[in-house]
């Protein structure tokens, strides 16, 4: 069983829609959850983090983690044409700096 | 410049010759991470320096061979290379290595896209 497991897509939505990105994870002791946003020919950037379980919102963006299911999500409303672009989850133990991230999920929100 | 920069951004080479990928961050950072990312698969940790010492080689083959002169310079030298290690390589930096209970965003560059022919 792998530690991460994004599925890659491409997921396919209309401008406006609310788009739902997830991962599921095998490692009970993750602690920290990140979601990067990567567009094509550039780093990834991060868009949002979690401690623990939870909810977080930053503007369109909301990062959910429910460690008893080891499920989080990414929700983005309202998505837009820039939104357009792979999305990494990633997770790490307490105490130590390796991330361990899913494959990525690309997203297209065409006009 | 800001943030973290990678030089060169391409990189076509063949398997007998030896070349590096630099890697630049301006934002004061104490520690730096060198990244693979090959198609379909998840991004790997290959190395992680913390005030200019090695703290983390995950067992990355011998043909790959980082240096780190100062908290603001990371290199990867490469040298015969197999046509498998063609993928985009990205260098990322964190104020700190991860505390016990801190988050320490790691900011990435944009990547060096290496192809071995």
């Amino acid at each position: 069983q792998k530690e991460v497991e994004q599925d890659p897509g491409p997921l396919s939505v209309p401008e406006g829609a609310i788009v739902s990105l997830n991962c599921t994870y095998s490692n009970s002791a993750f602690q920290y959850f990140m979601w990067y946003r990567q567009y094509s020919r550039k780093g990834p950037e991060l868009l949002m983090y979690t401690y623990s379980s939870g909810n977080k919102e930053d503007g369109r963006f909301t990062a959910q983690v429910d460690k008893s299911s080891k499920y989080i999500s990414l929700f983005i409303r309202d998505s837009q044409p820039s939104d357009s672009a792979t999305y990494l989850c990633a997770m790490r133990l307490s105490g130590y700096s390796t991330l361990t991230f899913g494959k990525g999920t690309m997203l297209l929100v065409s006009p | 410049e800001t943030g973290v920069t990678q030089t060169p951004r391409h990189l076509v080479m063949g398997m007998t010759n030896k070349k590096s990928l630099k890697c630049e961050q301006h934002l004061g950072h104490n520690a730096m991470y060198w990244y693979k990312q090959s198609a379909k698969k998840p991004l790997e940790l290959m190395f992680v320096y913390s005030l200019e010492e090695r703290v983390e080689n995950n067992s990355v083959p011998s043909r790959f061979s980082p240096e780190c002169p100062n908290s603001s310079h990371l290199f990867l030298h490469l040298h015969t290379l197999q046509p498998e290690d063609s993928a985009l390589y990205l260098c990322a930096s964190s104020q700190d290595l991860a505390g016990l209970s801190s988050y320490n965003e790691q900011f990435f560059g944009p990547g060096t896209r290496l192809t071995v022919l």
